[in-house]
């Protein structure tokens, strides 16, 4: 059965701060790692990575993937309260099948 | 609209009774997908439109679960004889093709009294 974890489950952080979120695999024909944030509603895509170990990097976010040790990670660097949310990783078959992670639960207070 | 639509967005309903919950994917996106979210955790799936392929109904945890999607469109999930159990945020994503990022719909707010 595919499987994907996630930690921390939760994280406490002050502006400024720097996180990290973890998401480690086993998806049967994977091809492809996502990840979402999740605020009051619909997941919004961040990024999709495919090859191991080229940075993907969206402002102050960036992700990497190692396929060799079926692991993710995903940066946040000058955390804003913006960012709380719900950071969901799913790792994706090559037929676009989605298992996700139970997500990090991220609070970044003032 | 240029998101993934889905209504209704609230649904509060009998123990026993029959819901549809319905979905409108971007259009011209050929993948269709539909997750089922119960609190606290993450997304579960539960089924899969490719085109006209034969649905992925790998997810559906009982044969009260249903979906179909007519046209290479819209979708409808229905749920017969609903159960406690059933209560959740039922998400609807779709992606222009079966390995692109799928776009989520804000989802349907299920409650089985």
């Amino acid at each position: 059965e595919d499987k994907v974890v996630q930690s921390p489950l939760s994280l406490v952080v002050h502006e400024g701060d720097t996180v990290t979120l973890n998401c480690s695999y086993e998806v049967t024909n994977f091809r492809s790692l996502l990840w979402y944030k999740q605020e009051k509603k619909a997941p919004t895509f961040l990024f999709m990575l495919t090859s191991s170990g080229i940075e993907k990097k969206s402002g102050r976010l960036s992700s990497i993937l190692d396929k060799k040790e079926l692991f993710s990670i995903l940066n946040i660097t000058a955390t804003q309260t913006g960012d709380s949310a719900i950071y969901l990783c799913a790792g994706g078959t090559s037929y676009g099948k989605l298992t996700f992670g139970q997500g990090t639960i991220l609070t970044v207070h003032p | 609209g240029a998101g993934v639509s889905q209504s209704p967005s609230n649904k509060v309903t009998e123990k026993g009774k029959d819901v549809e919950l319905r979905c409108d994917p971007i259009s011209g996106h050929t993948a269709l997908y539909w997750y089922r979210q119960s609190l606290g955790q993450g997304l579960e799936f539960l089924i899969y439109f490719q085109g006209n392929s034969a649905p992925d109904k790998s997810g559906l945890p009982s044969d009260r679960f249903s979906a179909e999607r007519t046209g290479g469109s819209v979708s409808t999930l229905t749920i017969q004889r609903t159960q406690q159990e059933d209560s959740a945020v039922y998400l609807c994503a779709s992606s222009l093709f079966g390995d692109q990022p799928q776009h989520f719909g804000d989802g349907t707010r299920l409650s089985i009294l």
